[in-house]
């Protein structure tokens, strides 16, 4: 089975603190994808990864940044937290191909006091 | 998570009755769906997809139907028991750059199973 995990289930922060969500696959995926899912919103994505060192941005880049130094391992970054930021992080990955399911971490809770 | 189905519509359904779950999509040249399941403190689980050139697809107890001319899409349940209550959602494929696909994801609909 697939299997996709984040660092930590539930994490607190306070405003302006440098935040790191970490993020592995055991499945030698090509694609990593971040999510924050919000109430009435659906999820939304942050960034991608479809390659070691690559990364773009998605749909709601402000704010945060990503790094992808191995191909296992998709890193959030939240250079400075704000309250705005509280949300659900979900990780996910796929395989390079353009029709693919992409596999989902069981996410991170982020609260920004 | 937890909070997602705050503000989502809900389909209430007795045990054993069959589900209809419906989601309208947006971008007519979208040639991949697919349908997650997420329970309360999970991240969303694969279900099923349908490609663009089908218009019905059928799995265990799940049938998916596209209607590519307005655009919607379906997930039918049948014979509905408590494990499915979850929140479900559509979402729609477009290619982004190299190999990678950008899912859209619908909202969601709360599924709750009364017995």
């Amino acid at each position: 089975d697939v299997k996709v995990t984040q660092s930590s289930r539930y994490l607190v922060k306070r405003t302006g603190e440098k935040v790191f969500l970490e993020c592995v696959q055991d499945m030698d995926h090509e694609n990593m994808f971040w999510y924050r899912q919000d109430p009435g919103l659906g999820l939304r994505l942050i960034y991608f990864s479809y390659d070691v060192k690559m990364k773009e941005k998605g749909d709601i880049p402000e704010g945060y940044s990503v790094s992808r130094e191995k191909k296992e391992r998709f890193s959030l970054i939240l250079e400075s937290a704000s309250t705005n930021q509280t949300s659900m992080y979900l990780c996910a990955s796929s395989w390079g191909l353009v029709k693919s399911e992409q596999f989902f971490g069981p996410g991170t809770r982020l609260t920004v006091l | 998570g937890e909070s997602v189905g705050l503000h989502l519509p809900t389909l209430s359904v007795q045990e054993g009755d069959n589900s209809i779950i419906n989601c309208a999509y947006s971008n007519s040249a979208s040639d991949y769906f697919i349908w997650y399941k997420q329970e309360s403190g999970k991240g969303p689980q694969f279900i099923i997809d349908i490609r663009s050139n089908m218009d019905k697809r059928q799995g265990q107890r799940v049938t998916v139907l596209l209607n590519k001319t307005v655009k919607h899409l379906s997930l039918q349940i049948a014979a509905t028991q408590p494990g499915d209550s979850a929140v479900y959602f559509c979402a729609e494929n477009s290619p982004l750059t190299g190999t990678a696909s950008k899912l859209t994801f619908g909202t969601g609909t709360r599924l709750q199973v009364t017995l």
